[in-house]
């Protein structure tokens, strides 16, 4: 059974109009991530929760926000998209104590996200 | 230096073959560090974790090295279902919760 759930698989919008993209996890894993991923390049880190307490990378576009109403659920808003916005979008989760260092990640199966 | 660095390749090799995959990192606080497979359009999967004492899983083999700050992984007995992305990981602060990834090598396995 899928641990990381994206939904959905494939997302088309247009462009500048709103659009969600949602995580959910039964892992109870205390981080979650989002990442964006464009052809041929790695995964580039958007932001993270850890527990509540959001972390927002400092070359993260206002463009982009995130939500965590809860454990199991994680949300990516973008409030208007651009071309340059196209890619995959993969939220993971882990476990982490702190100060002991980051556990592994586990990966939802990704939203690819086209912008019309 | 970026914080995590790895030759894109790709990595062209026979069946059968052995092939090694480095990976340099830049924090030398980093803490923990992964080898991570990715399939064409699919989500980066856990390979293994890297252990300060080299760990090895089936045909797979991955060392860390502290000094030098890379880790490697390295692959016998190639099989064509090998052909991926292998994506170098490494949480590069000290107790922070966040993990960079390398661009990846691609690695194609022929017959």
């Amino acid at each position: 059974d899928a641990m990381v759930i994206q939904n959905p698989r494939y997302q088309v919008t247009q462009f500048g109009k709103p659009v969600t993209l949602s995580c959910s996890q039964t892992l109870n894993h205390n981080v979650m991530y989002w990442y964006q991923q464009k052809s041929s390049q790695a995964p580039k880190l958007l932001f993270h929760y850890y527990d509540k307490d959001f972390n927002n990378e400092a070359d993260t576009p206002d463009n982009f926000q995130s939500r965590r109403p809860n454990t199991s659920f994680c949300f990516l808003d973008i409030r208007s998209p651009g071309l340059g916005d196209a890619a995959m979008y993969l939220c993971a989760t882990s476990h982490t104590n702190s100060g002991q260092g980051v556990a592994e990640a586990f990966f939802g199966q990704g939203t690819r996200l086209t912008v019309v | 230096r970026k914080e995590v660095e790895q030759d894109p390749g790709p990595f062209n090799v026979p069946e059968g073959a052995t092939v090694a995959f480095n990976c340099t990192y830049s924090n030398s606080a980093s803490q923990s560090f992964f080898w991570y497979r990715q399939d064409c359009r699919k989500e980066p999967k856990l390979l293994m974790s890297v252990y300060s004492s080299g760990n090895e899983d089936g045909r797979f083999t991955a060392q860390l090295n502290r000094a030098s700050q890379y880790i490697s992984l390295l692959i016998r007995d190639s099989k064509l279902s090998d052909s991926a992305t292998y994506l170098c990981v490494v949480n590069p602060r000290s107790g922070y919760s966040t993990l960079t990834f390398g661009k990846g090598t691609m690695l194609l396995v022929s017959p």
